[in-house]
């Protein structure tokens, strides 16, 4: 059975580094594309970053230069490494497994999401 | 970076209505479209993908069409289960995969 568990939210200040964690069972993070989606409190999904299973990231504007998207082969590990926090970044982050089927990029597994937030 | 409309942002309905809910990209992104649907405090839920290949196990009263720029995702008889944002999301671009703004279903 696929299963997706998050980790490492919580209540920083501007400015402050956090790192979250998606523990991935089922199938081989490496073996597929992993991405990470967030939601803003009363607000739609906006996609944050994505790693292929070859290695090559990409990510939203917004995140740009301040997120970094990576995993443990070893733990069979997602991880979202955020710096630089702003208050606009207060959002359940989930993550999500991406298949490709009819060469459509779809995410077929999300976590429970976890919960950062960044507040003064 | 592709944006995706959908439309309307909220509708209303009762047990047994067709619901249609439209999603525009603002440039051609041929059938790499997929339906999500979302209940308060859980995770998505794939429901269509590829414009209009039903994901395994999802009920076939759920259906999606178009293709280019516009889609349209279609419930045909309204159950119970079925009130909750639904959300779009192209695949075309893949360095960038956006989602539309959601469209909420309540209940009439």
């Amino acid at each position: 059975e696929v299963q997706l568990v998050e980790s490492g939210g919580g209540l920083l200040q501007p400015g402050g580094s956090l790192r979250l964690s998606c523990a991935a069972s089922g199938f081989t993070v490496s073996s597929n594309y992993m991405s990470w989606v967030r939601q803003a409190p009363g607000k739609g999904l906006e996609w944050v970053s994505i790693i292929y299973s070859g290695g090559s990231t990409y990510y939203a504007d917004s995140v740009k230069g301040r997120f970094t998207i990576s995993r443990d082969n070893s733990k069979n590990t997602l991880y979202l490494q955020m710096n630089s926090l702003r208050a606009e970044d207060t959002a359940v982050y989930y993550c999500a497994r991406a298949d490709v089927e009819m060469a459509t990029v779809l995410f077929d597994y999300w976590g429970q999401g976890t919960v950062v937030t960044v507040s003064s | 970076d592709i944006q995706m409309t959908q439309s309307p942002s909220s509708l209303s309905a009762s047990v047994g209505d067709r619901v249609t809910i439209t999603c525009r990209a603002s440039q051609s992104i041929s059938s790499y479209l997929n339906w999500f649907q979302q209940k308060p405090g859980k995770a998505p839920k794939l429901l269509i993908y590829a414009a209009s290949t039903l994901q395994s196990g999802v009920p076939s009263r759920f259906s999606g069409s178009g293709s280019g720029t516009d889609f349209t995702l279609t419930i045909s008889s309204l159950q119970p289960e079925d009130f909750a944002t639904y959300y779009c999301q192209q695949s075309h671009s893949t360095l960038a995969l956006t989602f539309g703004g959601g469209t909420k279903v309540e209940i009439k």
